[in-house]
């Protein structure tokens, strides 16, 4: 159960535009449609941001997008705000029935 | 309002147990998947174990296998998170959370627990 690659920190100003990758493997990211992302401020619990790769949950600002090609998904955020400032994780359900989470992002919005 | 809420968590002894409780309103808590999420102080998350919606199948994590069990009361909307010869690196902020495949949509507040002598 080997954790997702996520890059430890990206940053961007307000307005811009940055994007988050999370790369596992065949028998869990590339092999099914079941990547979620989660913001987390500090010392709250996670919220899903995107799930089913590419969804929305209902009051999650649609600058918020998620993508997949092979066994790399991505978390795009346009339109950097203050507020987006957080850590960021990817998951997915495995092969195997079990969930891995990947090793994180700190966003800094400068 | 859909909540999941936390209880138990605390302070235990390597080798001892605590048992951890999430209680589900405003839902149907038979028709989900309920997952236990786990973060080390200043460190990721780590998933530990979910439950399936239908209550008939269980995993988990290979850091917590043998000595981790989950059992669900229906009647009382409630999973419960068994921990047994625990270790300092259990240490960490427990969440439970709903979902299955999809995601996990709803978090419950999170439980601190501590091992040490």
């Amino acid at each position: 159960q080997s954790a997702l690659t996520q890059p430890a920190s990206v940053s961007g100003s307000p307005g811009q535009s940055i994007t988050i990758s999370c790369t596992g493997t065949s028998s869990d990211v590339g092999g099914y449609n079941y990547v979620s992302w989660y913001q987390q401020n500090p010392g709250k619990a996670p919220k899903v941001m995107i799930y089913e790769v590419i969804n929305r949950p209902s009051g999650v600002p649609d600058r918020f997008s998620g993508s997949k090609s092979g066994n790399t998904a991505s978390l795009t955020i346009s339109g950097l705000q203050a507020e987006d400032e957080a850590d960021y994780y990817c998951s997915t359900w495995t092969s195997s029935g079990t969930r891995v989470f990947g090793g994180g992002t700190k966003l800094t919005v400068l | 309002e859909v909540h999941l809420v936390q209880s138990g968590g605390g302070l235990v002894t390597p080798g001892g147990s605590l048992r951890l409780s999430c209680e589900g309103s405003g839902f149907t808590f038979s028709n989900f998947g309920i997952a236990w999420v786990r973060q080390a102080p200043g460190k990721g998350l780590e998933w530990v174990s979910s439950i399936n919606n239908r209550g008939d199948s269980t995993y988990f994590g290979d850091s917590v296998k043998g000595r981790f069990t989950l059992f669900r009361d229906t009647a009382k909307s409630s999973l419960y998170l068994q921990m047994n010869s625990l270790r300092p690196e259990d240490t960490a902020m427990y969440y439970c959370a709903r979902g299955d495949k999809w995601a996990l949509d709803i978090w419950g507040q999170g439980t601190l627990v501590t091992v040490s002598s």
